[in-house]
C-alpha cells in the first residue's frame, strides 16, 4: 500500500488566519482525497483532487474556504482559509489504490488543527 | 443516498472477551465493504474488506462477512486484547467511500 505523509502533524492557529496542509505520497496516484474529522465524529469528504484539473468539492464545502492544489501525481495541498474555531478538526488526505481490482483507500496520519 | 449505520459506542470489554460491532448499510448498486481502525492519535488504517456477497474479510484476528440478505457487515473478534482499543469505522464504496459514525472500543486488562 502507498505510504502517505502529512505536514504539519498538528498546529494551533488564530482565527482569521489560514493554514496550508501538505500531503505527500511515495508513489504516483491518480486520485487524492481530503477529509475532515470533527472532534468525536466520523470522516466527511471535503473534495477529490485529480492532477491537472480543478478539485471536485462535496456539498457544504467551497473552494474559497478550502482551496486545493494538485501540482503532480504525488503531492497535494489543502488550505483552510479565514479560520474560525469551528474549523478545529483533524484533516486527512487519502489516496485510491488502483493497482488492485477493488477500490481501496489509504490514509495519511492526519493534521490536527486547533483554532483559537 | 448511500449510508452506513454502526452500533453506538462506546463499547468497553475485558481482555479476552468476544467482540461484535454491528454495521448495516444502505446502497444503490453493489458496494465494497470495509472496516477501518483509528488508534489514538493516528490516522485510519484499513483493517479488512469484502467485495461481494458472502465474502469474508479477515485480519489480525478480526473477521467480517458481507451479508447481502441482511445488508450487514458485522465485525467480530474471538478474544480481544488491550491493544485493540481504538475507534472502528465501517464503510462502503460504490462511487465514493462513505463512513459510519465510528465505534469507540476500550479493552480493560
Amino acid at each position: 500500500s502507498a505510504v502517505i505523509s502529512q505536514k504539519p502533524s498538528r498546529d494551533i492557529c488564530q482565527r482569521g488566519t489560514s493554514l496550508t496542509i501538505q500531503c505527500q505520497v511515495d508513489s504516483q496516484v491518480t486520485m487524492m482525497f481530503w477529509y475532515r474529522q470533527q472532534p468525536g465524529q466520523s470522516l466527511t469528504l471535503i473534495a477529490t483532487a485529480n492532477q491537472g484539473s480543478e478539485a471536485t468539492y462535496e456539498s457544504g464545502f467551497v473552494i474559497d474556504k478550502f482551496p486545493i492544489s494538485r501540482p503532480n501525481l504525488t503531492f497535494s495541498t489543502l488550505t483552510v482559509s479565514n479560520m474560525s474555531p469551528e474549523d478545529s478538526s483533524i484533516y486527512l488526505c487519502s489516496v485510491e489504490d488502483r493497482t488492485r481490482s477493488t477500490y481501496e483507500q489509504y490514509f495519511g496520519p492526519g493534521t490536527r488543527l486547533t483554532v483559537t | 443516498g448511500d449510508s452506513v449505520t454502526q452500533m453506538e459506542g462506546p463499547v468497553t470489554l475485558s481482555e479476552e472477551a468476544f467482540l461484535t460491532i454491528n454495521c448495516t448499510y444502505t446502497a444503490t448498486g453493489y458496494p465494497s465493504l470495509f472496516w477501518y481502525v483509528q488508534y489514538p492519535g493516528e490516522g485510519l488504517q484499513l483493517l479488512l474488506k469484502a467485495t461481494k456477497a458472502d465474502d469474508k474479510g479477515s485480519n489480525k484476528g478480526f473477521e467480517a462477512t458481507y451479508r447481502k440478505e441482511t445488508t450487514s457487515f458485522h465485525l467480530e473478534k474471538g478474544s480481544v486484547q488491550v491493544s485493540d482499543s481504538a475507534v472502528y469505522f465501517c464503510a462502503l464504496s460504490v462511487l465514493k467511500l462513505v463512513f459510519g459514525q465510528g465505534t469507540r472500543l476500550t479493552i480493560n486488562p
